[in-house]
């Protein structure tokens, strides 16, 4: 089946960084990713919605300057969460549509911020 | 797209025994469907899918069923094993948006 690729699986980092989380489809073109925040026991909140070559369409409340998302090219979407702080911890996730049909998801990645 | 960050239901069965998760979706237009695994600490791994032009569909010890007319869906995994402990949820899909349930956690007793 198809791949999608998240990284790094775990990071963690002091107040006031900036990390870049990777997802990458690697066996098909994803015109579309997705990205996720989850907390423990809980499902998934949708962040955003990435589309190759253009804006990220945010959900509301989702802070735009704060979850910085691009979608440079087909197979690459980042989201790089800027000056982070310890309430932005959580286990973020990206997932890629294949041909508007099949979503699969990445592995996830861990942020801690101390 | 829509999901919701509510806390997640939780079934218990014993090990050998069917299981049954549900899942009510929204949109009668959804005309797409996906049922989702995910273990601890990892990214959702895909099960099974169904089109709204099917009322069933099968894999490997698992079967999806789907009732359009209540806006209904279920995963029945037969003979559960330990390492089907997990949270499961379904997705629904109109096109190129995806819409999540909750979510069940799975506990499956030795």
């Amino acid at each position: 089946g198809a791949v999608v690729s998240q990284h790094p699986s775990r990071v963690i980092c002091k107040s006031g960084t900036s990390v870049k989380i990777e997802c990458r489809s690697l066996d098909f073109q994803a015109t579309t990713m997705f990205w996720y925040r989850q907390f423990p026991k809980q499902s998934l909140m949708l962040m955003a919605t990435s589309n190759e070559g253009s804006k990220a369409t945010y959900e509301q409340g989702v802070e735009k300057d704060k979850f910085l998302i691009n979608h440079a090219s087909l197979t690459l979407s980042t989201l790089t969460v800027t000056s982070a702080h310890p309430e932005d911890s959580s286990f973020y996730i990206c997932s890629a549509s294949l041909q508007g049909e099949k979503l699969f998801f990445g592995s996830g990645t861990q942020l801690s911020v101390l | 797209g829509e999901s919701v960050g509510l806390h997640l239901p939780t079934l218990s069965v014993q090990e050998g025994d069917n299981s049954i998760i549900n899942c009510a979706y929204s949109n009668s237009a959804s005309d797409y469907f996906i049922w989702y695994k995910q273990e601890s600490g990892k990214g959702p791994q895909f099960i099974i899918d169904i089109r709204s032009n099917m009322d069933k569909r099968q894999g490997q010890r698992v079967t999806v069923l789907l009732n359009k007319t209540v806006k209904h869906l279920s995963l029945q995994i037969a003979a559960t094993q330990p390492g089907d402990s997990a949270v499961y949820f379904c997705a629904e899909s109109t096109g190129n948006q995806f819409y999540f349930g909750t979510g069940t956690s799975l506990t499956v007793i030795p």
